[in-house]
């Protein structure tokens, strides 16, 4: 079975322009979460979404926003970007809701954003 | 709160020794599970063992082993016989009633030939 792969891989924006990352999660798999991780906050929660619902979401600005589509993938955007929103991106996909720790979460690769 | 500490920022061991991974977690629920994870320079996590609050006994699976003391609020990592493959950061994870993961923030682990 394939694993959650991510795209792109890499990115370099400048601040101000706007991205969008892109999740395709483990066949079946019908939750997508994204984290933020970075060296000084380490591993953050940005968000879960479930059957095309966001079913929770951690504490990050408005500008972070994403979406599932109806066969799962996922994508998640942000706006006006700063420099601090340079990071590594991660996806992780489970098959059912993975909040409360009910499923297993897989990890992709990850998308490294670069904010100049 | 929830919180996660992982007190060891950064490990090194000569290949062969034994090594343990601390995790300290904190929380009021009483129904809650936690999660190692290791994550090797090409950036993704590894999942490697689920734990929930009521299942106290220890695992082992192949070279590595957990420990979960409810009593310390403990879950710590010890892998025998390390290897150089072993060398990543591992990352210790809770998540109870508050539905999110949250993650300690890592230890970075050396294992030298």
């Amino acid at each position: 079975k394939a694993g959650v792969t991510q795209t792109p891989r890499y990115l370099i924006k400048t601040r101000g322009q706007q991205v969008t990352l892109s999740c395709s999660p483990i066949s079946g798999h019908r939750s997508v979460s994204w984290y933020q991780q970075t060296p000084g906050q380490g591993l953050q929660f940005l968000f879960e979404y479930f059957s095309e619902t966001q079913r929770n979401k951690g504490n990050f600005p408005g500008r972070f926003s994403g979406r599932q589509f109806s066969n799962s993938r996922s994508e998640m955007n942000v706006s006006t970007l700063e420099l601090g929103d340079s990071a590594l991106y991660l996806c992780a996909s489970s098959p059912g809701l993975a909040g409360y720790g009910a499923d297993t979460q897989y990890f992709g690769p990850g998308t490294r954003l670069t904010v100049l | 709160a929830q919180k996660v500490t992982q007190a060891q920022t950064e490990i090194s061991v000569v290949e062969k020794e034994d090594v343990t991974l601390d995790c300290v977690y904190e929380t009021r629920d009483t129904t809650y599970y936690l999660f190692w994870y290791k994550q090797p320079p090409s950036g993704e996590l590894v999942f490697l063992i689920r734990r929930n609050s009521f299942d106290e006994q220890n695992e082992i699976s192949g070279r590595y082993s957990w420990n979960f003391q409810k009593s310390t609020s403990s879950f710590n990592f010890t892998i025998t016989a390390s290897q150089v493959v072993d060398s990543a950061v591992y990352f210790c994870a809770l998540s109870d009633r508050d539905d999110k993961i949250i993650f300690g923030k890592g230890t970075r682990l050396h294992i030298l030939p």
